[in-house]
């Protein structure tokens, strides 16, 4: 049981590139979210998903998009790249209703310069 | 506007001292407060988790208090251990059928010394 995975782990993108951040999940969790970490800002949410082909916007989607085609998948795609989208970013999944609690990916680290 | 508080920044306790992080939120319609442990390099991980009809809750050495006049829930570690080291955040959500949020604080750092 992989859990949640993400890829790549790491990446260095060029200001104005564009690319997708990967998400899956084998547990069958209906609940998945993106949240990126910055040093002393926590952690915050970027977009979330109650289910295949439910969509939400969080704290901060600005430069974000994301899909739910399927219930095991949930891509971050950026749009046009910028130094400010710099971060550690996290994807997570749960069941539905807050008492499962969340499991996270390890993260990728991304870099625009 | 943030929603949940959290204090110390960062802290340091000695080797089978107590660590305690403190929480305060706004929002009196949160009703379930985790607590994540994230090492380097790794993603955040559930720790332990209360709701507001209860005013503590013990996992082995953590146990999270929690105040529901004050709005402010905490995290204590009893004898604090090197492998303790970790960010550590407080989160709150509302129960609202399936469409539901965490909230996190900006989380501590703890460094437990030997």
């Amino acid at each position: 049981n992989a859990g949640v995975t993400q890829t790549p782990k790491f990446q260095v993108l060029k200001t104005g590139q564009s690319m997708t951040l990967q998400c899956a999940q084998d547990m069958n969790h209906e609940y998945m979210s993106w949240y990126r970490q910055d040093p002393g800002m926590g952690l915050r949410l970027i977009h979330y998903s109650v289910g295949a082909g439910i969509t939400d916007q969080g704290e901060v989607p600005n430069g974000y998009n994301v899909s739910r085609s399927t219930t095991e998948d949930f891509p971050l795609r950026l749009l046009s790249a910028a130094p400010s989208q710099t971060s550690v970013y996290f994807c997570a999944s749960s069941r539905t209703g807050h008492s499962y609690g969340y499991t996270f990916g390890s993260g990728t680290r991304l870099t625009v310069v | 506007q943030q929603q949940v508080k959290q204090s110390p920044q960062s802290l340091i306790v000695q080797k089978g001292g107590i660590s305690i992080i403190n929480c305060a939120y706004e929002n009196t319609a949160f009703d379930y407060f985790p607590w994540y442990q994230q090492f380097p390099g790794k993603g955040p991980a559930l720790l332990i988790a209360i709701r507001p009809d209860v005013s503590e809750k013990k996992e082995g050495r953590f146990t999270i208090s929690f105040n529901k006049s004050a709005k402010q829930f905490s995290l204590h570690i009893m004898d604090s251990q090197p492998g303790d080291s970790a960010t550590y955040f407080c989160a709150a959500s509302i129960r609202g059928g399936s469409n539901y949020k965490l909230t996190f604080g900006k989380g501590t750092l703890l460094t437990v010394n030997p």
